[in-house]
Order: C-alpha cells, then structure tokens, then sequence
C-alpha cells in the first residue's frame, strides 16, 4: 500500500476559479512534505517545502498546509491560470534512514478549461 | 529552471537492443537518482549515485545499470531492451541528502520497446 495517497485522482476546474488538492500520508518518521508539479513530458519542479513545524507555506498562487498530527497536507490554487494545468504530486521524506527516503504520490492531474 | 539534461527526450526501439540514456547536471550535485515512472502511477527509484564511483540499487528492481565517473554525468544503460522497459525515466540531483534538500529533475526520456 502507498503510504502516500492523493486525492482527487484528477480534477477539471474553470479558469480563474479557485481549488485545493489533498495528500494524506503514513510515512513515519516524518521529515518534509513537498508539493511537485509536473507538465505533460516534463519532470517535476518543486512548489513548496515543509517541515514538521511548518503548518503553511505560500509560492504565488499556490498555499501548502501540513497537519503533522492528522498526516495530512493540502494544496490550495487561488484564481487558476491553464498554465497551472499539469500533475501535481505529493512527496514526503523520513528520516530513519541514510538515504532519507522518498515517498511519492501518484499525482492529482488538474485540467484548467478556459 | 534547473540545469539538469536528459537525452533523448524520446526514443523507440526494437526488443534486445542495448541503450544508454544520457543523464548530466551543471549544479555541481553529488547525489544523483534515476526514476522510472508510468503514467498516472508514481515515481519509483530505480538508481541512485552519492558521488563518483558510488552508486546503488533503488527500491524497485531494475535491469538497467549505471555509472558514475564523472560528477556531472549519470548514464543507465540497458543491454537488451524488452517491451517490459516500456516508461519514462527520470533523473535528478541534489546538493545534499534528499529528505533534507530538494530533488532538482530533468525533462525525462520516454522510452517505448517494440
């Protein structure tokens, strides 16, 4: 089982309008969670980072929320552009291990329609 | 924009083929990783580098192999292309360890086999 699940699995908003993608997490012991977002035939580019103290974090358009003690993370859009239009995942690390290991979702795929 | 390349960006080919898929970084990263990724599925790592001549197994099971000889380059290599290594594989860096620093990626090659 994925310790990481997103949800929705896709979702298809109107330009302009706002929404807010979900990751709830098992992955322990917890590190940092990361909202990637990836194009269509391209790799993922970071949005935001958090740590375990962090419960909010803003790039642009795009606020992260993290609530360690539910495990569950949450990716708000406000006024989408079809730029904004890709896969948006969600990765959270550990730190019980050397590698500090990775744990990836599979992605909420936004279509923004003019 | 991150300063990591992949080529080729696509690349088909017959079964029992030997390819080697180009991986380089101007950031001056150490750690470097190879991603094998399906669509709508999430990232699973595959390889991974600490730095020249070191480099590792991911957690899922790959015939591929890989090099590292030089900080900068990263090539996987596989000696007989089955239709089974039909994806998109990614490559990426950092500067430090992953659960602590961001993954920079690459645009990705997507491989199909015939």
């Amino acid at each position: 089982k994925n310790q990481v699940e997103q949800s929705p699995q896709s979702l298809i908003i109107l330009e302009g309008k706002n929404c807010t993608l979900q990751c709830n997490y098992t992955v322990s012991p917890f590190s940092n969670l990361r909202w990637y977002k990836q194009d269509t035939g391209r790799g993922p580019v970071s949005l935001t980072i958090m740590t375990f103290s962090e419960n909010t974090k803003s790039n642009g358009r795009y606020t992260a929320t993290l609530d360690a003690d539910t495990k569950q993370s949450s990716l708000h859009i406000t006024a989408s552009q079809l730029s904004d239009s890709a896969s948006y995942i969600c990765v959270v690390s550990d730190r019980g291990s050397t590698l500090g290991r990775l744990y990836f979702g599979r992605g909420t795929q936004l279509t923004v329609w003019p | 924009e991150a300063d990591i390349y992949q080529t080729p960006r696509y690349l088909v080919i017959g079964t029992g083929k030997k390819i080697t898929l180009e991986c380089s970084q101007t950031m001056g990263h150490d750690k470097m990783y190879w991603y094998q990724q399906d669509p709508g599925m999430e990232l699973h790592l595959i390889h991974y580098s600490y730095g020249v001549n070191s480099t590792e197994k991911g957690d899922l099971s790959s015939e591929s192999t890989v090099s590292r000889i030089r900080t900068e380059h990263f090539p996987l290599t596989l000696e007989s292309a089955r239709p089974s290594h039909t994806s998109q594989y990614l490559c990426a860096s950092s500067r430090t360890q992953p659960h602590t620093d961001t993954q920079y990626f690459g645009p990705g090659t997507r491989l199909t086999v015939l």
